[in-house]
């Protein structure tokens, strides 16, 4: 079956970076793109930006660029996502999502708490 | 980017009534070329992912219930719970994926009356 499934919970001091893994099974890789999506606490969904799991190409949402990095590992099938020089206001739940084509998601990781504090 | 606006931003319905959530965008999520509106709905309970409902804005996904239904096109979109579950009390929230940059709608919460 296919699974999505994320590391752990982090604690971060503002201006640190953080990696989140994205570990996938039960289907083909590189068939499918990987989005990420955060929700702050108590709020909506905010898309972060997308990974073509085929060649690598990215797109980052503007008021991200120059923070996020999404890369993977097709070798062990995983996406990852960095995002430096974090602020208070990126205490979130990270998720990575499968789609198709850029299209809807279909399946979700369980998420990720990451929790910036000084 | 386009900016989607859900309306309301809760609703309290009975059980086995009919719940109704809107959403619209800032332009036209329809395709001429693929004739079709680049739409999905999502549920999502406390403590979880969202869970995909619609796509296409009207294409139930595989083993959500019948009585949830989307419908709609261009810039107006509505997804109907035809008999509220109690299990449906949820969050439920819109996005397009018309253009590169996904956007989402604010969210709705659905409670029992």
């Amino acid at each position: 079956q296919v699974q999505l499934v994320q590391s752990g919970p982090e604690v971060k001091k503002p201006g640190a970076s953080v990696q989140v893994s994205c570990k996938t099974s039960g289907y083909t890789f590189t068939t499918y793109s990987i989005s990420w999506v955060r929700q702050a606490p108590g709020q909506g969904l905010e898309w972060m930006g997308w990974i073509s799991t085929f060649n690598g190409n990215t797109d980052y949402a503007q008021n991200l660029q120059g923070r996020l990095t999404m890369t993977t590992d097709t070798s062990t099938s995983t996406a990852y996502m960095d995002l430096r020089s974090l602020r208070s206001d990126d205490t979130a739940v990270y998720y990575c999502a499968r789609s198709y084509g850029g299209n809807w998601v279909d399946f979700w990781g369980q998420g990720t708490l990451v929790t910036v504090s000084s | 980017d386009i900016v989607m606006t859900q309306s309301p931003d809760s609703l309290a319905v009975s059980l086995g009534e009919r719940a109704t959530i809107h959403c619209k965008s800032s332009q036209s999520v329809f395709s001429t070329s693929h004739k079709k509106n680049y739409l999905a709905w999502y549920q999502q309970k406390p403590g979880q992912p969202p869970k995909l409902l619609i796509y296409w804005a009207s294409t139930r996904e595989s083993g959500v219930p019948g009585r949830f239904s989307g419908s709609g096109s261009g810039t107006d979109f509505t997804l109907t719970i035809s008999s509220l579950q109690a299990e449906d009390v949820a969050v439920y929230y819109c996005q397009q994926y018309d253009s590169t940059s996904w956007t989402f709608g604010q969210g709705t919460k659905v409670e029992i009356k």
